[in-house]
């Protein structure tokens, strides 16, 4: 089945603490893109990434890091999270013929207290 | 400054009738636009598209509608029916650059 998976959906964790979000697609796709959602806000972009080896900043991209080492896989870093990245994430995936037409994981709820 | 708009955070309508989502943006430099429909708990999932050298796209029940001019496009969904119900976002993309941004979105209720 052709999907983008996120682990994990859940995560609490404290102000400091260093995590990463993984982000998983099987469908071969070029771009790949992290998003944020919070209320009134609608879907911010963090960061995108074009091919391998290729990322480039979205909108909000303070505060975060990613990497793109190899196509499928495109993680979250969070070098020192703090209560304002309390959000939840989306993954998203496209193929380079068609990279604005997106396939969205199922997203990540991010508290940090 | 946000660039893509969607002024009404909500809808709803009968059964049957037509929803009419609506969505502005100020970028005349976006060349694709989008709408993609959100369930809660799950990812967005993507809906329609139109080309900016087009002013209408057609897909089954939805169709997109764009207003260069106007900076303006909107999403017709004819007829609703209760599974439409959801939130929609509006997004716009510079294919060149490989950014997109996305509107608050509105959440359509069908009712039934």
């Amino acid at each position: 089945e052709a999907q983008v998976t996120q682990n994990p959906r859940y995560l609490i964790t404290v102000t400091g603490k260093k995590l990463t979000v993984t982000c998983s697609q099987n469908m071969n796709h070029e771009y790949m893109s992290w998003y944020r959602q919070d209320p009134g806000l609608g879907l911010r972009q963090i960061y995108y990434s074009m091919n391998v080896e290729v990322t480039d900043k979205g909108d909000v991209p303070e505060g975060y890091k990613v990497s793109r080492k190899e196509k499928r896989n495109f993680p979250l870093i969070l070098e020192s999270p703090s209560p304002n990245q309390t959000s939840l994430y989306f993954c998203a995936s496209s193929s380079g013929a068609q990279y604005n037409e997106q396939f969205f994981g199922p997203g990540t709820r991010l508290t940090v207290l | 400054d946000q660039q893509v708009k969607q002024n009404s955070p909500s809808l709803s309508v009968q059964e049957g009738r037509i929803s009419i989502l609506n969505c502005d943006y100020t970028n005349s430099m976006f060349d694709y636009f989008l709408w993609y429909k959100k369930y809660p708990a799950e990812g967005p999932t993507f809906l329609i598209s139109i080309s900016s050298i087009k002013d209408k796209n057609e897909d089954g029940r939805f169709t997109v509608f764009l207003n260069k001019s106007a900076k303006h496009l909107s999403l017709h969904i004819v007829p609703s029916q209760p599974g439409d119900s959801a939130v929609y976002f509006c997004a716009a993309f510079l294919t060149n650059a490989g950014k997109s941004t996305f509107g608050d979105g509105t959440t359509l209720t069908v009712k039934p």
